[in-house]
């Protein structure tokens, strides 16, 4: 079953503009992570917050985390498009559940 | 370069013709895992693995065998191909204890 729900499923912006995306997920987690996909091929980890933590930045992107909404967002500042992707939300552990992702474009 | 590899990167075949899909890391991770990703449904896990010869199913085991005989290897085996697997597969791995996975570059099975 999948853990996360990424909202939402597509997103289209100009560069410099900022990027928001939401997680909401369904069972208590001890982190959550987000990663990005470039088209087709493997995902690669972006940030991970632990349960304990609201906020958490990495250079261009802040991820927010809400346990009492079970959400989760990612805001990518001053996008580029580069950053055009896909966006998924994940729990950590040994079963891992990821959500459908966000769909990002970013256009010139 | 610290990588996880998998072949083949595009396979074609038929119904019922059995077929290994290779994955390798060469970080001397512990964990393994294998994912498929279909539109719409996005990545659901197939089986993972804590360490040598010790695998789980994760959401959709159906129609896969995995083994972990070596720690760099972790092979996935469709035994009898049908159409619905037709998928993206990835795999991927991690050290025990950190949280960042590193994943293979896929591997788009068309199963006809």
């Amino acid at each position: 079953s999948q853990q996360g729900e990424e909202d939402p499923q597509a997103l289209s912006i100009q560069e410099g503009e900022n990027a928001t995306m939401n997680c909401s997920y369904k069972t208590s987690i001890n982190n959550l992570q987000w990663y990005r996909q470039n088209s087709g091929r493997g995902l690669v980890h972006l940030i991970l917050i632990r349960s304990n933590e609201r906020e958490k930045h990495s250079g261009r992107l802040r991820v927010t985390l809400d346990t009492s909404k079970k959400s989760s967002s990612l805001l990518i500042t001053a996008s580029r498009a580069a950053d055009t992707a896909s966006y998924f939300c994940s729990n950590s552990g040994y079963a891992l559940n990821f959500g459908k992702g966000t769909s990002l474009l970013v256009t010139p | 370069e610290a990588q996880v590899t998998q072949n083949p990167r595009y396979l074609i075949t038929v119904t019922g013709k059995k077929l290994t899909v290779t994955c390798s890391q060469n970080m001397n991770h512990e964990y393994m895992s294998w994912y498929r990703q279909d539109p719409g449904l996005g990545l659901r896990q197939i089986y993972y693995s804590m360490n040598v010869e010790v695998t789980d199913k994760g959401d959709v085991p159906e129609g896969y065998k995995v083994s972990r005989k070596e720690k760099r290897n972790f092979p996935l085996i469709l035994e009898s191909p049908s159409p619905n697997q037709t998928s993206l597969y990835f795999c991927a791995s991690r050290r025990v204890g950190v949280n960042e996975q590193y994943f293979g570059p896929g591997t788009r099975l068309t199963v006809t």
